[in-house]
């Protein structure tokens, strides 16, 4: 167990919807980041949280946004999805702002758009 | 643009032999990596890391081997073990940033 938790574990839903992904990190951990997982593919960095500000962004698109609360816990939110965003969503985080830190995962969101 | 690649999305290995991962990259910015291992419906966790100043590092049965003029790094796993099949990811970063750049992943198989 990683100390990472993340909610829903599943998620099915339709075209032109809306979800929300949240991760709670490990205690202490000022970081978040999210990464997206498609078939075959790999970890896609799409954004980092670090103490309630946005620090770095990926292949993010402009569909989908996140935010870190004052608990440090995170939401990433994702609207008019498309059956290609259907995907597995990681959670990650670290004690400080990034750079040569081991990153703790989740145990991931599975999105289902049909 | 892929930035890091493993090329190998499969490998079977018999119990107690080496297992041999490999990962190539293109960035030469690059100077910090690490191997990530995933077991079905769990998240990805930290296996083993290399700094550019090195070339090599231990932790148990795993060693990271790290070649910067050839832009490769490998994971050996010596002897391997059933529990050792999963997914490996390796991941590459540059000082200053802020994210790492993770390969496709290679399932390894360890038969008993």
């Amino acid at each position: 167990d990683s100390g990472v938790t993340q909610t829903p574990k599943h998620l099915i839903t339709a075209t032109g919807q809306r979800v929300t992904l949240r991760c709670s990190p490990r205690s202490g951990d000022l970081s978040v980041y999210w990464y997206q997982q498609s078939l075959d593919q790999g970890l896609q960095f799409l954004i980092q949280y670090y103490n309630g500000e946005e620090r770095a962004k990926g292949n993010i698109l402009e569909r989908f946004s996140a935010q870190q609360f004052p608990d440090l816990h995170s939401e990433l939110n994702l609207s008019s999805l498309e059956l290609g965003d259907s995907a597995l969503y990681f959670c990650a985080s670290s004690v400080g702002s990034g750079g040569f830190e081991t990153q703790y995962f989740g145990p991931g969101t599975r999105l289902l758009v049909l | 643009d892929q930035q890091v690649k493993q090329n190998s999305p499969s490998l079977s290995v018999q119990e107690g032999r080496i297992s041999i991962l490999n990962c190539d990259y293109t960035n030469s910015m690059f100077d910090y990596f690490l191997w990530y291992k995933k077991y079905p419906a769990e998240g990805p966790t930290f296996l083993i890391s290399i700094s550019s100043i090195k070339d090599k590092n231990e932790d148990g049965r795993f060693t990271v081997f790290l070649n910067k003029s050839a832009k490769h790094l490998s994971l050996h796993i010596v002897p391997s073990q059933p529990g050792d099949s999963a997914v490996y990811f390796c991941a590459a970063g540059g000082s200053g940033t802020y994210k790492y750049i993770f390969g496709t992943g290679t399932r390894l198989k360890v038969l008993a």
